[in-house]
This record gives structure tokens, C-alpha cells and sequence, in this order.
């Protein structure tokens, strides 16, 4: 067990929805990332952030968008999905801004 | 930004031989390598990791290699046992930036 929680496991909806998914990094731990994996691409850096304040960005759409909010926790909201946006998505969290990567077991994505 | 290859896709083994995962990266001022385990269905867990100080790191069976001049990194698992079957991926990032992830490697070791 990393100690990062991430809700909900599993979650299908359609083409056009929005969905919000949660991660609650390890107990101090102040960086969260996001990341998303599909087979093809591996995983693929979205975004950081440390200490409630954007880090770093990678490849997340604007139809994406996180936040970190004061106790820590962090949301990844997806809008206006698409079928290609069905992806296992990871949240990891670090103690600094660098270093060892903790990750949850994922978000399973399904849009039909 | 960072580009990272990795190779074999895939790669299948018998009981107790070793495997080799290579990895190569392309911007040179990366310094930091680390190799995560990605068992089915949970997140990926740091296995070991290399710094651009050292040439060589060994934990138990498992070893990362790194030539800086090349700009490539290996993973050496020596006596394989079942439970090593997992995808492995490499990563590389420069000081405190964030890691850039090479696609992955599914190890099979079959008993």
C-alpha cells in the first residue's frame, strides 16, 4: 500500500460528459501529480502541483483540469470527454518537489 | 523536452535467467534515473533508481547500469523468478523537474 488514495476505481460515462477524479496523497506529502496511461502511450505526465500552487505542466488538454486544494487533496476534473480519453489515470504524490513517486492504483476510465 | 525510448516492448524469460531492459534519453543534462514496477492492477513502485554520479547500482538482483557519453541506462534482473512478471518502465528528469517515463517493458518469467 503506497498510502495515495484514489476514488473512484472503475467509472464509465459518455462521450461528452464531465468527471471528477480524487486522489489523496500520502500524510505529509506535499506534490501531486497526475498522470495518464493508455496502452499505446505509457504513462504520460499531466500535471503538478505542490502545496495547492501549479508546478509543472505536461500534456493535459484544456478540456482538463486539476487543483489542490488546502488539506492537500487533489481533483482531476475531464470535460467534454472523448472516446479517446478513456486511459488509466494516476495520481502520485512526493514529499518535495522531486524525488520518489508514491502512487495510487489508479482511475479506470471508460467512455462509450 | 525530455524524450525517453525504451526497449524491449516486451520480454519473455525462464525461471532463473537474467533480463535487460535498455533505455536511452535525449536531452543530456538529465541526472536522475529511476526504474519503476508496475504490478496488475496497481500503481507503479520505485524499484531502484541511478543518479549521473555513479555508473552502476545494485540492489539484490537487480542492477541499473548508465553511460552518460551514450545517453543510455539498462535494468539487469538476474535470477528471474515469477513473481519479477510486472512492466517496468524507465524514467529520466533533469535536477527537480518532473520524471518523463519511457513507454514500458511487459516481463513474463515463466516457471
Amino acid at each position: 500500500d503506497s498510502g495515495v488514495t484514489q476514488t473512484p476505481k472503475h467509472l464509465i460515462t459518455a462521450t461528452g460528459q464531465r468527471v471528477t477524479l480524487r486522489c489523496s496523497p500520502r500524510s505529509g506529502d506535499l506534490s501531486v501529480y497526475w498522470y495518464q496511461q493508455s496502452l499505446d502511450q505509457g504513462l504520460q505526465f499531466l500535471i503538478q502541483y505542490y502545496n495547492g500552487e501549479e508546478r509543472a505542466k505536461g500534456n493535459i488538454l484544456e478540456r482538463f483540469s486539476a487543483q489542490q486544494f488546502p488539506d492537500l487533496h487533489s481533483e482531476l476534473n475531464l470535460s467534454s470527454l472523448e472516446l479517446g480519453d478513456s486511459a488509466l489515470y494516476f495520481c502520485a504524490s512526493s514529499a518535495s518537489q522531486s524525488g520518489e513517486l508514491f502512487f495510487g492504483e489508479g482511475s479506470r476510465l471508460t467512455v462509450l | 523536452g525530455e524524450n525517453v525510448e525504451q526497449h524491449p516492448s516486451t520480454l519473455s524469460v525462464q525461471e532463473g535467467d537474467s533480463a535487460v531492459i535498455k533505455c536511452t534519453y535525449s536531452d543530456s543534462a538529465s541526472n536522475y534515473f529511476p526504474w519503476y514496477k508496475q504490478e496488475l492492477g496497481k500503481g507503479p513502485q520505485l524499484i531502484i533508481d541511478i543518479r549521473s554520479n555513479v555508473g552502476e547500482k545494485k540492489d539484490q538482483r537487480i542492477a541499473v547500469t548508465l553511460n552518460k557519453t551514450a545517453k543510455h541506462f539498462s535494468l539487469h534482473i538476474t535470477e528471474t523468478q515469477p513473481e519479477d512478471s510486472a512492466v517496468y518502465f524507465c524514467a529520466a528528469s533533469i535536477g527537480y523537474s518532473t520524471l518523463t517515463f519511457g513507454k514500458g517493458t511487459m516481463l513474463l518469467v515463466s516457471p
